[in-house]
């Protein structure tokens, strides 16, 4: 199972919109809507931001939105903030009942 | 409030084979799936497997095939992930996460504190 593509980095200035996207193959991201979606500090466990595609956990920013078009999900981040600078990994079921997660993407606020 | 605790560091030698556990606590283990990641210095997260408490049943990621073991023991709530055969490419820090109620998704609402391998002669 090959690891879901994701850019290396994204940034934004604070205020801005950014978007991160994830693509995988139709025995994944295209084929459930099992998408996830999970911030990491540096030293520090991920912390799930969005579950199945779109949703929200209590207690996650609503500036935080997923989506999903075929086979690539999206993670939007509005309105950004310092505190938003981390990695950010998507991770989807697949066709194996196995997990693959992206590569993971630096977000750098500007 | 669900906790999962996972065992101290660990330093082994090439060859040698480790076993992190992961206790669980404010929810019945048997619930819901527990699933490893691992993370190499620098690098990113990876899946290496599942494992259904209720049962014991179990799936791998295709790279960890016959080299991980993933074990529990329902009566102490706690999760097992043994890797063998280590060489320095094993040195990560492991996690594991809880995965759906009765579902093999990696709910990945609760992460433990991670466990530092290092595998170094």
């Amino acid at each position: 199972q090959s690891a879901l593509t994701q850019p290396a980095s994204v940034s934004g200035s604070p205020g801005q919109s950014i978007t991160i996207s994830c693509t995988g193959t139709s025995s994944d991201v295209g084929g459930y809507n099992y998408v996830s979606w999970y911030q990491q500090y540096p030293g520090k466990a991920p912390k799930l931001m969005i579950y199945d595609v779109t949703n929200r956990p209590s207690g996650v920013s609503h500036r935080f939105s997923g989506s999903k078009s075929g086979n690539t999900a999206s993670l939007t981040i509005s309105g950004l903030q310092a505190e938003d600078e981390a990695d950010y990994y998507c991770s989807s079921y697949t066709s194996s009942s196995t997990v693959v997660f992206g590569r993971g993407t630096q977000l750098t606020v500007l | 409030q669900v906790q999962l605790v996972q065992s101290g560091a660990e330093v082994k030698k090439p060859g040698a084979s480790v076993k992190v556990s992961c206790k669980a606590s404010g929810y019945t283990l048997t619930a819901y799936y527990m699933h490893w990641v691992r993370q190499a210095p620098g690098q990113g997260l990876e899946w290496m497997g599942w494992i259904n408490p209720k049962n014991g049943g179990t799936n791998y990621a295709r790279k960890f095939r016959g080299w991980v073991t993933m074990t529990r023991d329902t009566s102490i709530s706690t999760a097992y992930m043994e890797l063998s055969r280590l060489t320095s490419d094993d040195t990560a820090v492991y996690y594991c996460a809880r995965g759906g109620a009765n579902s093999p998704l990696l709910g990945g609402d609760y992460w433990g504190q991670g466990t530092l391998v290092t595998v170094s002669s």
